[in-house]
């Protein structure tokens, strides 16, 4: 069974731009939940979609957008990026909602903006 | 808002030295904690679910449990495979997210 995949594995930017990443869940698995990994906060909760339906979102500004599929696959949107932006990203899918249980990551993207 | 601390930030064990990380949480009704391992370069991978109080699971070296307040996780006899950094994460009913903590990060030396 392939795992949870993300593309790309590493993007560079500069301020101002926007970005698009890529999340492809396991098989089956309808919810997709995005992460931003920094040294200093950790795993910080960006939002989670379930059968193409926002369900939670963290506290990030509206900067940073999201959308879920008809097959599951999800994209996040980070628009007007800011050097603090620089973080790995990661997906996470599961059956069911996400709090309820084990979630499968993918091995993230890694944005670092210029 | 859903609290998670874990300590210590980073432990440095010999083979063999049993030890133990601690996850400390403030949540608004407790559904389930989770213990994730991450390697470096890679996402986290899913160790261990506890829902209530007593609760207690075990997988090889590691045995994690859980109070009303905190979890902890032993590591028995552990050996360099072994080093990591284990993340500890909750979800509560008044959020409905999961909250994680930011990590110990575990070195264990031959």
């Amino acid at each position: 069974k392939a795992g949870v995949t993300q593309t790309p594995r590493y993007l560079i930017k500069t301020r101002g731009q926007q970005v698009t990443l890529s999340c492809s869940p396991i098989s089956g698995h309808r919810s997709v939940s995005w992460y931003q990994q920094t040294p200093g906060q950790g795993l910080q909760f960006l939002f989670e979609y379930f059968s193409e339906t926002q369900r939670n979102k963290g506290n990030f500004p509206g900067r940073f957008s999201g959308r879920q599929f008809s097959n599951s696959r999800s994209e996040m949107n980070v628009s007007t990026l800011e050097l603090g932006d620089s973080a790995l990203y990661l997906c996470a899918s599961s059956t069911g909602l996400a709090g309820g249980g084990e979630q499968f990551f993918g091995p993230g993207t890694r944005l670092t903006v210029l | 808002e859903d609290q998670v601390t874990q300590s210590p930030e980073a432990l440095r064990l010999q083979e063999g030295e049993s030890s133990s990380l601690n996850c400390s949480y403030t949540v608004s009704g407790l559904r389930g904690l989770f213990w994730y391992r991450q390697d470096p370069g890679k996402g986290p991978e899913f160790l261990f679910t506890l829902y209530s109080a007593g609760e207690e699971k075990e997988k090889e070296r590691l045995k994690a449990t859980l109070t009303k307040k905190e979890s902890f996780l032993h590591i028995t006899a552990p050996k360099p495979e072994d080093s990591a950094t284990y993340l500890c994460a909750v979800n509560s009913g008044g959020y409905q997210k999961v909250t994680f903590g930011t990590g110990t990060k575990l070195q264990v030396i031959p």
